[in-house]
C-alpha cells in the first residue's frame, strides 16, 4: 500500500463554521506534512509532524490547527476561515523527517472552497 | 536560503516533440534535487530524483542531470505524448532535513 489517502475531496464551508481535513497513510511513515496549494502555485509548506509531534509551524494562523492522533493519521481541524483560505490542501508523508531524502509521499487532496 | 528556479509556462508541444524544461537552483551545501509532477486534480507524484552531482535521475522516459558546476536539473524527454500533460515542480532538499524547495511549475500542454 502506497497510497495517501485524505477527504474528503472536496469541502465548501462558511465563515463561521468548524470542520475537519482527514489524512491516513499506512506506508510507516513516521513523518507527515500538511501542503497549501493555491491556483498555478507550488505547495506551501504548513506543518510537520515528526513521530506524532509537531516538529515545524510556518508561522500557520491559528485557525488552521493540526493533530495527530497516530503514527498513520493526520488531521487539519479548520475554524473562522477567511475566503482567502480556499486552496488545495495536501498531506504527504514519508519514512522520516531526516536528512536530504525529500522523497514525499503526496495524497490527492481536499479542494476547500470557503464562502 | 535555497532557491529554485524554473522556467515559466506554459510549454505546449505536439506529441512525440522534444522536451526540455529547465531548472536552476541557489542552496548551500549538497542538496538533493528533485522532479515532481501533478495531473489535473491530483496530488503531486514523484517523477525522479538525483541526490549527488552527476547522477542522473530517470523514470517513464523522463530523465535530468543533476549538474553542480551549473547548478542545473533540466528534465528532458525525448518524445512526448498527450498523457504526459501536467504541472512539473522542481524542487530540492537541503541539509535542514526533508523540507522541499519547490519551483514555481511549469505546466505542459501535449496537443495530438
Amino acid at each position: 500500500d502506497t497510497e495517501v489517502t485524505q477527504t474528503p475531496k472536496h469541502l465548501v464551508m462558511g465563515m463561521t463554521n468548524k470542520k475537519s481535513l482527514k489524512c491516513e497513510q499506512h506506508m510507516g511513515h513516521r513523518a507527515m506534512y500538511w501542503y497549501k496549494q493555491k491556483a498555478k502555485k507550488p505547495p506551501e509548506l504548513m506543518f510537520v509532524y515528526s513521530y506524532e509531534k509537531l516538529s515545524i509551524n510556518e508561522s500557520v494562523p491559528s485557525r488552521f490547527s493540526p493533530e495527530c492522533p497516530n503514527s498513520s493519521l493526520l488531521n487539519l481541524h479548520l475554524h473562522a476561515l477567511q475566503p482567502e483560505d480556499s486552496a488545495l490542501y495536501l498531506c504527504a508523508s514519508s519514512p522520516s523527517s531526516g536528512k536530504n531524502t525529500g522523497e514525499l509521499f503526496f495524497g490527492e487532496g481536499s479542494r476547500l472552497t470557503v464562502l | 536560503g535555497n532557491s529554485v528556479t524554473q522556467m515559466e509556462g506554459p510549454v505546449t508541444l505536439s506529441e512525440e516533440a522534444f522536451l526540455t524544461i529547465n531548472c536552476t537552483y541557489t542552496a548551500t551545501g549538497y542538496p538533493s534535487l528533485f522532479w515532481y509532477v501533478q495531473y489535473p486534480g491530483e496530488g503531486l507524484q514523484l517523477l525522479l530524483k538525483a541526490t549527488k552531482a552527476d547522477d542522473k535521475g530517470s523514470n517513464k522516459g523522463f530523465e535530468a542531470t543533476y549538474r553542480k558546476e551549473t547548478t542545473s536539473f533540466h528534465l528532458e524527454k525525448g518524445s512526448v505524448q498527450v498523457s504526459d500533460s501536467a504541472v512539473y515542480f522542481c524542487a530540492l532538499s537541503g541539509s535542514a532535513g526533508n523540507m522541499l524547495t519547490f519551483g514555481g511549475g511549469t505546466r505542459l500542454m501535449v496537443k495530438p
